[in-house]
């Protein structure tokens, strides 16, 4: 069936690395791609979204990439920083779609280490 | 700042209780949504709504029920609140128009603990 899905459900990083999160598409349809960012007992946080006319978009520390050949999506945080900690979702749309019901990843836990 | 506001963080009831969950958006949105989000099993779709009055089943609307009488508020129903219903759970928004975002907003969440 359709699903996005991450490739792995643990991420701990070094301060001051560089941080990458994996998602896997299955929907060749999906045109819009957005990556959350969850804080512990807080809701997901919108941080940076693509749609599928583009490979790359840029924002304050953050890099989404998208590889439509293998339908593909990572997201880049450069700098890691503790605050950075949380679990990260991605998750597809179809602009056109009525109601614009997501489908979301699993999450990967991103833990950063002093 | 557009918002998504749940009424409770945290929230106790006992087995066998009605309980409500109430969310408020302030965005002018047309489509509510309500999960649950359990460790392993990530987000799952309870209800959703498309316009005032209107809901849609999701994938576990089972001991569930919702309410929009108003176009901002969505509220989520347990009729008679179990212990498996011990869950964060979260709504969000989204307007139907076209736009920059076809995202969500989520609100903070409600964590839910049934005794």
């Amino acid at each position: 069936g359709e699903s996005v899905g991450l490739h792995l459900p643990t991420l701990s990083v070094q301060e001051g690395d560089n941080s990458i999160i994996n998602c896997a598409y299955s929907n060749s349809a999906s045109d819009y791609f957005i990556w959350y960012k969850q804080e512990s007992g807080k809701g997901p946080q919108f941080i940076i979204d693509i749609r599928s006319n583009m490979d790359k978009r840029q924002g304050q520390r953050v890099t989404v990439l998208l590889n439509k050949t293998v339908k593909h999506l990572s997201l880049q945080i450069a700098a890691t920083q503790p605050g950075d900690s949380a679990v990260y979702f991605c998750a597809e749309n179809r602009i056109y779609n009525q109601g614009g019901k997501l489908i979301f990843g699993q999450g990967t836990e991103l833990s950063v280490k002093p | 700042d557009v918002k998504v506001t749940q009424s409770s963080r945290y929230l106790v009831k006992r087995t066998g209780e009605k309980v409500f969950l109430e969310c408020v958006q302030d965005m002018d949105h047309e489509n509510m949504f309500w999960y649950r989000q359990d460790p392993g099993l990530g987000l799952r779709l309870i209800y959703f709504s498309y316009d005032v009055k209107m809901k849609e089943k999701g994938d576990i609307p089972e001991g569930y029920s919702v309410s929009r009488e108003k176009k901002e508020r969505f509220s989520l129903i347990l009729e008679s609140a179990s212990t498996n219903q011990t869950s964060m759970y979260l709504c969000a928004s989204i307007g139907s128009g076209t736009g920059r975002n076809y995202g969500y907003t989520f609100g903070s969440g409600t964590r839910l603990t049934v005794v």
